[in-house]
Order: structure tokens, then C-alpha cells, then sequence
């Protein structure tokens, strides 16, 4: 069966620093990934989703960045994390295109 | 693009009664409507679906109603239980890389 990672389950990051969020997928191939930002515990927010390995679509312009750099694994990146970067993040994984299954999330706080 | 609004932001009921939560969105082309729910500090999960080419759908307690013309869905939770509460996130597709747009949510609360 399929199962999806990430990691760490919780960080906490000084304002400028950098940001490295990492989540894989096991159990199934070429699936489509996504990242979503959850803020104040409403409203999931699309931030990147990917096709294929080293195929990103940006859905809200911002100072964050996403790669695919294999398979069943998406990262999520900022060189310099803002106050606003607080939430939770989601990574989700789908292979039909359809159906998407949610990671277990991240919860960031920028201080 | 696409825009989702849900209604309402946020409802109480009594057990044994039944829940409504509704959806409306703008793209036409959309055709895929999941339904989720997400208790406090968890992951969303997957619920109930349904696709364009069909009007309704059930599973035990939960349904979800589709009306393609007035661009509008809902979920229906039957006999709620205090385990049904939760926050409720309806969302819309339209098959272009599997991108959905979530509504706002819907905070249920089931009073004992």
C-alpha cells in the first residue's frame, strides 16, 4: 500500500533563516505531488504541484520554491523565511489525478 | 481561475441530528468534488468523492448531492455522532494536474 513521509513533524526558525521540508511517497510510481500551506488551522492553500520528476508549476508567487529531484520525492525550500511562512504544510501525493492523500504535515513557526 | 465558497463557517448540532454543508463553485469545466475532514492537529482525509457525470453519491452515514447546472454540492451526515466532529473541507478539480481549490471549512460540532 502506498504511504507518504514528512519531515521534520515540527521546526521552529529564526526570521532570514533558510527552510528545507522534505516529503516522500512509498509504494507507488511516477505519482503527482503537491505542496499546500494551511494557515490558522483553515483554508489549504495549493503552493506547488508536480507531474514528473523536475516538473514544478508555482501556483502563488511568494519566496518559497519547490524540486522534484526523484520519483516520490518533493521538497519545499526558502532561502530567507518570512513571518508569514508560519503554518502548516501539506504534501499530497495522487495517481490517478483525481484522488489526493494527504502527509502527515509539518508545523512551522517562523520567529 | 477557480473559486470555492463554503457555507457555513461553522455549525452545531445535536447527536442523532443530521448535518448539511454546502459548496458553490465558479469554473464549469470543473469535475471532480472530494470531500474532507480534519480533526485538530491532523492531516485532512479523504471522506467521500464525487465526478460530474453523477448527481449523488452515498456511504453509510455521509452523501454528497451534485448540481452541475447551479454549480453547487453538498454533504450530508446522517445521525451525527461526537466523532463526526471535525472540520469539513469541501474542494473542486478540474483535472488540470489534479489541482484543487478547498473552500474555507466548515467547523461541525456534534453536542452530546
Amino acid at each position: 500500500s502506498q504511504t507518504i513521509h514528512q519531515w521534520p513533524a515540527t521546526l521552529v526558525q529564526p526570521v532570514g533563516s533558510p527552510l528545507s521540508l522534505e516529503c516522500t511517497v512509498e509504494g507507488t510510481s511516477n505519482p503527482n505531488l503537491y505542496w499546500y500551506r494551511q494557515a490558522a488551522g483553515r483554508g489549504l492553500q495549493l503552493l506547488f504541484y508536480s507531474v514528473g520528476i523536475g516538473q514544478i508549476s508555482s501556483e502563488v508567487p511568494q519566496n518559497l520554491s519547490a524540486s522534484r529531484p526523484q520519483d516520490r520525492q518533493f521538497i519545499l525550500s526558502s532561502k530567507k523565511l518570512l513571518l508569514s511562512d508560519s503554518g502548516f504544510y501539506l504534501c499530497a501525493w495522487s495517481v490517478s489525478g483525481d484522488e489526493q492523500f494527504f502527509g502527515p504535515g509539518t508545523r512551522l513557526t517562523v520567529l | 481561475g477557480e473559486n470555492v465558497e463554503q457555507h457555513p463557517s461553522t455549525l452545531s448540532v445535536q447527536e442523532g441530528d443530521s448535518a448539511v454543508i454546502k459548496c458553490t463553485y465558479s469554473d464549469s469545466a470543473s469535475n471532480y468534488f472530494p470531500w474532507y475532514k480534519q480533526e485538530l492537529g491532523k492531516r485532512p482525509q479523504l471522506i467521500i468523492d464525487i465526478r460530474s457525470n453523477v448527481g449523488e453519491k452515498k456511504d453509510q452515514r455521509i452523501a454528497v448531492t451534485l448540481n452541475k447546472t447551479a454549480k453547487h454540492f453538498s454533504l450530508h451526515i446522517t445521525e451525527t455522532q461526537p466523532e463526526d466532529s471535525a472540520v469539513y473541507f469541501c474542494a473542486a478539480s478540474s483535472g488540470q494536474g489534479g489541482k484543487l481549490i478547498f473552500g474555507q471549512g466548515t467547523e461541525l460540532s456534534v453536542k452530546p
